[in-house]
Formats: structure tokens, C-alpha cells, sequence
């Protein structure tokens, strides 16, 4: 079975940084491309961004481009999301996801909820 | 980014009606579409890729047509379980974007 665990959300102030984690089971974790889609508070999906099986290409979103930082330990089987300089349009539920084809997510974790406030 | 927008943004059903959403892409993507259903405090979960292929799991009732700019996700005959928010995404080109959402509610 397919899980997926986000966690290292919280309550940050504007400027800091905080740390998601990913941890994946249930299947071949270097096969396959992952992403982040965050969803703020009573609001849509928005994308934020994706990295291919081997970690080798990373691609984002242009409203975290040179903030975020997404990277894998496929000896791990865990993701990260490194974010920087945060603001308050920064807040939101964060989900790690499973891509199957391209940017398609079959599978997503529970989410974790990042919290950019003073 | 290519621009997503879907309608109606909510409506009232019942259980048993044919219940259609589109979807228009601001320009063609082909058939690099997605469909997504989300309840409440829950993650969404993959209906429908490639604009009309059935994900594994999704119960027949639920269908989708179209390619190019417009798409449709129809449910041919609405259930309890089915009242939640619909969202369309494509992947034709980088970001990867997402109509607002059409929240189906119970009549």
C-alpha cells in the first residue's frame, strides 16, 4: 500500500525557514517524479513544485522559485522541501504527491500545515 | 501559466442526477488533463488523466470528455459519497495549474 507522510510543519515568522518531510512506502520511491501542492486555507490547489526519480531535475512554481528548495534521499525513501525567506502568502496545507504520469498525482499524503504569522 | 477556469463554482444536486462540470484551459492542452475530487480536511484523490482515462479504483459513473481548450467531468448518476469539491488540473506545460474548484452540494 502506498503511503505517503508529510511532516515538519508549524508556525513560522515572515522570513524564516522551515523543513517539510516526505517519508514514502509502498512502492519503487526512485521510480518515480514527486511534488508538492499546497492548498491555503479555504482556498484551491496550487502547485509548488515537482523533482524527477533520481532527484536530477527540479522544477517550481514562480511564486517560490529561489526560496524553496525540493530534494530527495531515495536511500531514504524521503522527500524535502526546504523553504526559506517564508511569507505570509506562504500559508498553507502542504502535500507531498505522487506523480504516475508527467505532473498527474496519483497518490497524495495528509498534508501539513505551514503557518506564516507573527 | 496557462489558465484554468471551471463552472458552474458550486450547485445543488440529488443523489441520482446526471451532474456535468467543465472545464476551459486558456489555451489547447491537448488531452493533458487531470481531474481531482476533494472532501473536507481530506487530500484529493485522482479521478480521471489524459482527459478521459478512469483512474483505477473510480467507480464508472464517473466520466470525462474533451481535448484541445474545453473538458467536461460528468457523473452519470450522483451519490451521497459524491458531494464534494471537483478540481481540474492540466499538464500540458509547466506550472502544472488547477481550476478553482467546483463544489457540489446536497440539494
Amino acid at each position: 500500500e502506498v503511503q505517503l507522510l508529510e511532516s515538519g510543519g508549524g508556525l513560522v515568522q515572515p522570513g524564516g525557514s522551515l523543513r517539510l518531510s516526505c517519508a514514502a512506502s509502498g512502492f519503487t520511491f526512485s521510480n518515480y517524479g514527486m511534488s508538492w501542492v499546497r492548498q491555503a486555507p479555504g482556498k484551491g490547489l496550487e502547485w509548488v513544485s515537482g523533482i524527477t526519480g533520481s532527484g536530477g531535475s527540479t522544477y517550481y512554481a514562480d511564486s517560490v522559485e529561489g526560496r524553496f528548495t525540493f530534494s530527495r534521499d531515495n536511500s531514504k525513501n524521503t522527500l524535502y522541501l526546504q523553504m526559506n525567506s517564508l511569507r505570509a502568502e506562504d500559508t498553507a496545507v502542504y502535500y507531498c504527491a505522487k506523480r504516475v504520469a508527467s505532473e498527474v498525482f496519483d497518490y497524495w499524503g495528509q498534508g501539513t500545515l505551514v503557518t506564516v504569522s507573527s | 501559466a496557462i489558465r484554468m477556469t471551471q463552472s458552474p463554482s458550486s450547485f445543488s444536486a440529488s443523489t441520482g442526477d446526471r451532474v456535468t462540470i467543465t472545464c476551459r484551459a486558456s489555451q489547447g492542452i491537448a488531452s493533458y488533463l487531470a481531474w481531482y475530487q476533494q472532501k473536507p480536511g481530506k487530500a484529493p484523490k485522482l479521478l480521471i488523466h489524459t482527459a478521459s482515462t478512469l483512474q483505477s479504483g473510480v467507480p464508472s459513473r464517473f466520466s470525462g470528455s474533451g481535448s484541445g481548450t474545453d473538458f467536461a467531468l460528468t457523473i452519470s448518476r450522483l451519490q451521497a459519497e459524491d458531494f464534494a469539491t471537483y478540481y481540474c488540473q492540466q499538464f500540458y506545460d509547466y506550472p502544472p495549474t488547477f481550476g478553482q474548484g467546483t463544489k457540489v452540494e446536497i440539494k
